[in-house]
């Protein structure tokens, strides 16, 4: 089984709905992490988690907000969904401070 | 522009041939790491390196680091055709806080 999970893997929504993606490990790390990916550029850091009571902004938070619900979930909900929020979303963990990480599969999110 | 930045943007080589990748970045770092990441799937970690490290190995992968140049390479031994992917450097941007600033990456195409 696999060690960080996302779901869904594949969503389809309209502009103004709302959303949640969800991650899930199985690592036992603290540090957890959301990052977003555009076509041709690299992955950006939504937001992170160094543990269940610690939530930080990252690079480009406007528009996502995130929930650590325990330490092995953190989920990330756009509010209110627009178009350039397309994007592949991957889930991250990692057991230290800028130490490696852990990617989930990706969700793939279209907004329409 | 981003933090570390791949060169080339894409590679195409034979089977059997010899792969090198270049990162460069702009600030000071603490480490740089290098993930691979295959069509549309999650990035798996390959190597970190310290920023007191110059070079590191492991299987038929070589990373070097030259903090005076803020370059690192990554190099792929005898490639075949299942290194085709993307690969991405990161790093930490230094200082106290924490960051992690992936480049765009370089896109490797190992003919068989």
């Amino acid at each position: 089984d696999a060690d960080v999970t996302q779901t869904p893997r594949n969503r389809i929504t309209k502009t103004g709905k709302r959303i949640m993606l969800e991650c899930s490990q199985t690592k036992g790390h603290d540090r957890m992490y959301w990052y977003r990916q555009d076509p041709g550029l690299g992955l950006r850091l939504i937001y992170y988690s160094f543990d269940v009571k610690d939530i930080n902004k990252g690079e480009i938070s406007d528009g996502y907000s995130v929930s650590r619900q325990a330490q092995a979930k953190f989920s990330l909900s756009l509010e209110s969904a627009i178009p350039n929020q397309t994007a592949l979303y991957f889930c991250a963990t990692s057991v230290g401070f800028q130490e490696t990480q852990y990617f989930g599969p990706g969700t793939r999110l279209l907004v329409l | 522009s981003q933090q570390g930045e791949e060169d080339p943007q894409a590679l195409s080589i034979q089977e059997g041939e010899n792969a090198t990748m270049n990162c460069s970045y702009k600030t000071s770092i603490n480490n740089l790491q290098w993930y691979r990441q295959n069509s549309g799937r999650g990035l798996v970690h390959l190597i970190l390196i310290r920023s007191n490290e110059r070079e590191k190995h492991s299987g038929r992968l070589r990373v070097t680091l030259d903090t005076s140049k803020k370059s690192s390479s990554l190099l792929i031994t005898a490639s075949r055709a299942a290194d085709t992917a993307s690969y991405f450097c990161a790093t930490d941007g230094g200082g106290g806080g924490f960051k992690t600033i992936f480049g765009a990456g370089t896109r490797l195409f190992v003919k068989a």
